[in-house]
């Protein structure tokens, strides 16, 4: 069965530079979901989509801004990084269950290091 | 403040021992619960979900979970551990009021062969 489909998985940057990840939901899932594990830490919530509008924001820095495209793929722009940045930055999507949004299907994730 | 909490930081069993971690969450309306699995080096997995109905849920890999409403609870449990579940569980909560699954602090699970 088909994935979450996240990329690259891994990258690396120097400080102040900008990188990009992107999301490929489960096919016919609508909602996407932004998370950020640091080392030892569990995911935080950072910004999720619904029929390619923002939904939900949680704890984004204002460098980072993310959208849903018209194919429901996703992209993670991160800009004038810092070393608190390095991470591991989990992709997620889901579908309407019967009740409430449904389970969240976890891509593998993109792990951002930051020299 | 929407939240969910899990007591043990690290637990450390021998094989065959049974399992109980602990979840609490804040009041706040209608919610559904999750547990994740995250074995070393992958991604977050779906153990189990408690959406409505039978309070007691079963999930994968024998591990079973209790909705315990009065108590804003959702205990983990599994029997007999086995060396394959040395992983990191969390527990996770989804308010009706929101349109995100807010995340535990993660218990770590370390089993002794």
């Amino acid at each position: 069965a088909a994935g979450v489909i996240q990329s690259p998985r891994h990258l690396i940057k120097e400080k102040r530079e900008t990188a990009t990840l992107k999301c490929y939901p489960i096919p016919r899932h609508d909602t996407v979901y932004w998370y950020q594990q640091g080392p030892g830490q569990d995911p935080q919530f950072l910004i999720s989509f619904y029929e390619k509008m923002q939904s939900d924001k949680g704890s984004i820095p204002d460098r980072f801004s993310a959208q849903q495209f018209s194919d429901y793929h996703s992209e993670l722009n991160m800009s004038s990084l810092e070393l608190g940045d390095s991470a591991l930055y989990f992709c997620a999507s889901s579908s309407p269950g019967t009740s409430g949004r449904g389970e969240l299907f976890f891509g593998e994730g993109s792990r951002l290091t930051v020299l | 403040a929407q939240s969910v909490s899990q007591h043990n930081h690290h637990v450390i069993l021998s094989e065959a021992a049974s399992l109980e971690l602990g979840c609490n969450y804040s009041y706040g309306g209608t919610v559904n619960l999750f547990w994740y699995v995250q074995y070393p080096g992958q991604h977050l997995q779906l153990l189990l979900k408690y959406f409505s109905g039978d309070p007691l849920v079963k999930g994968i890999k024998g591990f079973e979970a209790e909705f315990i409403k009065s108590k804003f609870s959702f205990n983990l449990r599994k029997p007999s551990v086995q060396w394959s579940d040395t992983a990191e569980y969390f527990c996770a909560i989804e308010y009706s009021s929101a349109s995100k699954i807010i995340f535990g602090s993660g218990t770590r699970l370390s089993i002794r062969p």
